[in-house]
């Protein structure tokens, strides 16, 4: 089972400011098959990011992710008012799924 | 506009039995993976079960195998999860969601990621 580490657990930010989050997995994810979601309080997880890099319909440009292996990082360029909340990234490359345990983004 | 609407949740108590339902619409339901990933209160995602389009393949997390069933029905377009000896650790909201993938056969869970997901259904185990 690949375990994936999410850092830092709590990311305090005001708007406009740029975040960075870490994803690390435990083995090496298969060809990138490396997902991101959000989630924001009670709403169901919406996806991001998948493939490490490549932005799902609909999801603004401030979000990039990039990475490769078993390091992968998810960028918000500068932060809005609505991307306060918590992000989990998947792998998906190989059974089972697994998550990290999530980063929130919270008002500094 | 792809939509999944789950059902089925509520109160039970430990040793139970609860069937979740996930009704789809919006794409063509057999042409697609479909898994549950469900979230205890506070806490994070944890994936269940995955099965594929053609109800061929079904996959299960260790900590539900034996316990939980997943299946589906392409002619009604619903997912369903058969939850057995239900524990006070299966408390959470579990969400049904779409496999997707980049080409045009997503039968097969593998290397499909999750897009969208339903808004989930609450299951509470207690006595």
């Amino acid at each position: 089972e690949i375990v994936l580490t999410q850092s830092p657990g709590t990311l305090s930010l005001s708007p406009g400011e740029r975040a960075t989050l870490s994803c690390r997995a435990s083995q090496t994810a298969s060809s990138s098959y490396l997902a991101w979601y959000q989630q924001k309080p009670g709403q169901a997880p919406r996806l991001l990011i998948y493939g490490a890099s490549s932005r799902a319909t609909g999801i603004p440009d401030r979000f990039s992710g990039s990475g490769s292996g078993t390091d992968f990082t998810l960028t918000i360029s500068r932060l809005e008012p609505e991307d306060f909340a918590v992000y989990y990234c998947q792998q998906y490359g190989s059974s089972p799924w697994t998550f990290g345990q999530g980063t929130k983004v919270e008002i500094k | 506009e792809v939509q999944l609407v789950e059902s089925g949740g509520g109160l039970v108590q430990p040793g139970g039995s609860l069937r979740l339902s996930c009704a789809a619409s919006g794409f063509t339901f057999s042409n697609y993976a479909m898994t549950w990933v469900r979230q205890a209160p506070g806490k994070g995602l944890e994936w269940v079960s995955a099965i594929s389009g053609s109800s061929g393949t079904t996959y299960y997390a260790d900590s539900v195998k034996g316990r939980f069933t997943i299946s589906r029905d392409n002619s009604e377009n619903t997912l369903y999860l058969q939850m057995n000896s239900l524990r006070a650790e299966d408390t959470a909201i579990y969400y049904c969601a779409k496999m997707d993938c980049s080409g045009t056969n997503c039968k097969s869970p593998g290397k499909n990621w999750l897009d969208p997901w339903g808004q989930g259904t609450l299951v509470t185990v207690s006595s």
